[in-house]
């Protein structure tokens, strides 16, 4: 089975801080994304990164930056986080010649 | 651009009622379309999916089939069970390119749906 992981499922911060999420795969895919969830907005995609340091920005990048160094492993930074960006951020994967994206199991986070 | 609309929720039914949750599309081209789902404290899994015109996805019970005259892909069930209580998502993604670099998924806003005992 494949398996996207996220490195905190809650995680509470100040504004202000500097907020690392981590997400990890284990099927050697290509493409990996970063989303956040709101409700009545749905998912948004944030950024996402079809390679090995390549990166491409999605609807709505501002306020984040992404770091993949490798394969495995998609990392979205909040460099000063504000409370508008407290949210459900959701990870996901996807083989490159594939189109079904395979999610992981979320991280809440609350900035105050 | 791509763009998924969905009907507007949340949904309340009682077990054994019938399902049907409403999704048109546009785009360009001939995109694939999904329907994901979101169980309480989860993140989102692949429901069922069809990758061409009058394709039928189907899984646990839900069926969907890619209208492309309409360009809608209706989410239906025919006995609902609380155990299906979630938030449905529909979604499109265009056929993936070498790089992968067209690979977003475009969703719906999504829709709550509530089965009662």
């Amino acid at each position: 089975d494949v398996k996207v992981t996220q490195s905190s499922r809650y995680l509470v911060k100040r504004t202000g801080e500097k907020v690392f999420l981590e997400c990890v795969q284990d099927m050697d895919h290509e493409n990996m994304f970063w989303y956040r969830q709101d409700p009545g907005l749905g998912l948004r995609l944030i950024y996402f990164s079809y390679d090995v340091k390549m990166k491409e920005k999605g609807d709505i990048p501002e306020g984040y930056s992404v770091s993949r160094e490798k394969k495995e492993r998609f990392s979205l930074i909040l460099e000063s986080a504000s409370t508008n960006q407290t949210s459900m951020y959701l990870c996901a994967s996807r083989p490159r010649s594939y189109n079904e994206q395979f999610f992981g199991p979320g991280t809440r986070l609350t900035v105050l | 651009g791509n763009s998924v609309t969905q009907m507007e929720g949340p949904v309340t039914l009682s077990e054994e009622a019938f399902l049907t949750i409403n999704c048109t599309y546009t785009a360009t081209g001939y995109p694939s379309l999904f329907w994901y789902v979101q169980y309480p404290g989860e993140g989102l899994q692949l429901l069922l999916k069809a990758t061409k015109a009058d394709d039928k996805g189907s899984n646990k019970g839900f069926e969907a089939t890619y209208r492309k005259e309409t360009t809608s892909f209706h989410l239906e069930k025919g006995s609902v069970q609380v155990s299906d209580s979630a938030v449905y998502f529909c979604a499109l993604s265009e056929p993936p390119n070498y790089t992968g670099a067209n690979s977003k998924l475009t969703f719906g806003k999504g829709i709550t749906l509530s089965v009662r005992p």
